[in-house]
């Protein structure tokens, strides 16, 4: 079946300006996850969405980010008012629980000028 | 808390040879071990994962994996490299319900 699909590819953008990285995990997956991929380093934990509960946050750097996610379906990550430091790959993981193993989406390669 | 440490930012190996990536975790809780592998340009695959179960983990491609509690390692093995085995290795450890803590990395090379 389908993978997780993310949209764009790659984003250019201008420093200050506001982005928007869409994910679509695999339909049926209810736990949803937004992982940062700077050059040379491992991922970095973002946000975690698990059904209807309240996301954990615990991982976005700073006020600028905020992801949203429409019941068990489509999640949007917004970076308002980019900055050369958030140039990264942008990824998102789904999994039908949170004990299972995570299915990773190809990536969202995001540079700020 | 949890995390996740791997030893070598870069192993490079002759085709046929052993492949030894080395991974240890810390974790307050009984962990959850992932391998992925991340090709160029491409997404993080599943390589093999632990889950309390069986402390020797078979994973795709003819790798796996062992869980050493008494060393907190999980290292990931292979016994002949092949070309198309060079890639990028990430450890990743969680606790049951959390997301995923990812060490930094390991490129893997494979000269002929």
């Amino acid at each position: 079946g389908a993978g997780v699909s993310q949209s764009p590819s790659n984003k250019v953008t201008e420093k200050g300006k506001d982005v928007e990285l869409r994910c679509d995990p695999i339909s049926g997956h209810t736990a949803l996850y937004w992982y940062r991929q700077r050059l040379g380093q491992g991922l970095e934990f973002l946000i975690y969405f698990q059904g209807n509960s309240a996301p954990d946050k615990s991982g976005l750097p700073s006020d600028r980010f905020s992801a949203e996610r429409t019941g068990e379906s489509v999640s949007t990550l917004t970076i308002q008012r980019t900055q050369q430091e958030d140039s990264a790959v942008y990824l998102c993981a789904s999994s039908p629980d949170p004990d299972r193993e995570q299915f990773f989406g190809p990536g969202t390669r995001l540079t700020v000028l | 808390a949890q995390s996740v440490t791997q030893l070598g930012s870069h192993v490079s190996v002759s085709e046929g040879a052993l492949v030894l990536l080395r991974c240890n975790y810390s974790s307050s809780v009984p962990p959850y071990l992932f391998w992925y592998v991340q090709y160029p340009n491409q997404g993080l695959q599943l390589l093999l994962k632990y889950t309390s179960a069986a402390t020797l983990v078979k994973g795709i491609n003819g790798f796996e994996a062992e869980f050493k509690k008494s060393e907190t390692s999980f290292h990931l093995t292979k016994p002949s490299a092949h070309m198309s085995d060079a890639a990028e290795y990430f450890c990743a450890v969680s606790g049951a319900g959390t997301a995923l803590i990812f060490g930094k990395g390991t490129t893997l090379s494979v000269s002929s």
